[in-house]
């Protein structure tokens, strides 16, 4: 059975660019999950889906970040534009009950 | 809300030796309780969990922990560490809820570096 997987796995880009991150779950996983871990810090909660609805974005930073899950399949986070301090590691998880983790993308904003 | 405290941000060990990485945590409610293991250039793995029952939970790779409510600790320990144990490890808890994980708040990391 195949894992979480997300793409791309590192990102560079420069302060005011836009940047797309893609999460594909395990097949059958209705709820999916974002972290983001900056350097440093512990590992953050962003958002939860059930499906393709939003159960708890509580932890999304501010408005330039936008997440979406297309029919209750993948999930993409889209951030518009990168700032400086969005530089971290992305995780996704998926769970019927227990989370599996995705290896995560490592964003960088120069 | 929920935080998590893991005590030491790094630790190393000679390989075979024994190891206990600290985990506290507070809750207003009742929590689940988790480790999970990052490898060098990988996702994050867990390693166990404590839902309910017994406090001592045996996880993989020779890991256990105990959850101690009064002292709201989960360390994790092993009696005898391999060089393949070099990784990252996080505490995290989430509210608890029917037996399913809800979000997941985590500890900041312990790094365990097993040296020969």
């Amino acid at each position: 059975e195949a894992g979480v997987t997300q793409f791309p796995s590192h990102s560079v880009i420069e302060k005011g660019q836009t940047v797309t991150l893609r999460c594909d779950p395990i097949s059958g996983h209705d709820n999916l999950y974002w972290y983001r871990r900056v350097m440093g810090k512990e590992i953050k909660f962003l958002l939860h889906f059930v499906k393709e609805s939003k159960q708890d974005e509580s932890g999304m930073p501010n408005n330039r970040f936008l997440a979406e899950r297309t029919g209750g399949t993948y999930s993409t986070l889209k951030v518009q534009p990168a700032e400086l301090e969005d530089s971290g590691v992305y995780f996704c998880a998926s769970s019927f009950y227990e989370q599996y983790f995705g290896p995560g993308t490592r964003l960088t904003v120069t | 809300a929920q935080s998590v405290t893991q005590l030491d941000s790094q630790v190393p060990v000679f390989e075979e030796a024994p190891v206990e990485l600290r985990c506290n945590y507070s809750s207003s409610v009742s929590v689940y309780l988790f480790w999970y293991v990052q490898y060098p250039n990988q996702g994050l793995q867990l390693l166990l969990k404590y839902l309910s029952g017994s406090t001592l939970v045996k996880g993989i790779n020779g890991f256990e922990a105990e959850f101690n409510k009064s002292q709201t600790s989960f360390h994790l320990r092993k009696p005898s560490v391999h060089i393949s144990d070099t990784a990252e490890y996080f505490c995290a808890v989430s509210a608890a809820a029917g037996g399913s994980q809800g979000n997941l708040i985590f500890g900041k990391g312990t790094k365990l570096s097993v040296k020969p």
